[in-house]
C-alpha cells in the first residue's frame, strides 16, 4: 500500500506555461514533503521541501502546494523550460516520529517541448 | 566536491552469486541509506543506517545485507542474487531529511 502517491505517471506541458505535479499521501503523521528531480543516468537532487505548519513555499519558478485537510501537495513550475524535462518524485518524512525516513512517491515524468 | 559515490555502477550477476556495492560520502552526514529504483514503484527504502555501526530494515530488505563500518561508507551486500533483485541501486546520505543521492548502480541478475 503506497504511502505516497503520483497518479500522474507522464505529463508533457508546452515551453513557457505552467507545469502542476500532483502527489498525494495517506499517513497523516507526515509533517515534512520534499521533492526532487531526476535526469537519465543521474542520481535524484533535491529540488524544494515545504513542512506541514505552511501551505506554500516557493523558490524562483517553483512552488509547493500543502492542503493538508485533503493530504495533497503539488509542485508548479511556472514558466517551464525545456531543461525542466526530467522525473520529478514527491517524498515525505514523519520527522517527529521517524525522523529519518523518508517515503518516496513512484515519480512523474515531466516533458516540455519547446 | 564529490558528495556521494556508488560503485561500480553497473554490473550483470548470474542467479546465485554474490557481490558488494559500495557507497562512500564526503559530507561527514549521519544517515546513509540504499534505495532501488523499479519502473512504477518510485524509489524503495532497502536499508538504512543512523551512525557508524549501525543499521536498520527499510520497506524492502529481503535478500540484502548491509554494513557501517565506518561514518563514510555504507555497504549493501547480495548473498545470492535472484532475478527480481534486477534494479537500478542508490545510495544516499541525509542531513537534516535533506538527501543526497550517488549516481545510481544498474543491476542485472540472469
Amino acid at each position: 500500500d503506497q504511502q505516497v502517491k503520483q497518479n500522474s505517471p507522464s505529463l508533457s506541458v508546452q515551453e513557457g506555461r505552467i507545469s502542476i505535479l500532483n502527489c498525494d499521501y495517506t499517513n497523516s503523521m507526515f509533517d515534512y514533503f520534499l521533492w526532487y528531480k531526476k535526469y537519465p543516468a543521474e542520481g535524484p537532487t533535491f529540488l524544494i521541501s515545504i513542512s506541514s505548519i505552511k501551505d506554500k513555499n516557493e523558490d524562483g519558478r517553483f512552488t509547493v502546494f500543502l492542503n493538508k485537510s485533503a493530504k495533497h501537495l503539488s509542485l508548479h513550475i511556472v514558466p517551464s523550460q525545456p531543461g525542466d524535462s526530467a522525473v520529478y518524485f514527491c517524498a515525505a518524512s514523519a520527522r517527529k516520529t521517524s525522523y529519518d525516513k523518508v517515503i518516496f512517491g513512484p515519480g512523474t515524468s515531466l516533458s516540455v517541448i519547446p | 566536491n564529490a558528495g556521494v559515490t556508488q560503485t561500480p555502477k553497473f554490473r550483470v550477476l548470474k542467479t546465485g552469486q554474490s557481490m558488494t556495492l559500495l557507497c562512500a560520502q564526503d559530507m561527514n552526514h549521519e544517515y546513509m541509506y540504499w534505495y532501488r529504483q523499479d519502473p512504477g514503484m518510485g524509489l524503495r527504502l532497502i536499508h538504512y543506517s543512523v551512525g557508524e555501526g549501525t543499521t536498520a530494515k527499510g520497506e524492502v530488505p529481503d535478500g540484502y545485507n548491509v554494513s557501517r563500518l565506518k561514518k563514510q561508507n555504507f555497504l549493501l551486500g547480495l548473498e545470492s542474487a535472484a532475478p527480481s533483485q534486477t534494479s537500478v541501486y542508490f545510495c544516499a546520505s541525509s542531513f537534516l531529511t535533506r538527501a543526497f543521492f550517488g549516481q545510481g548502480t544498474r543491476l542485472t541478475v540472469v
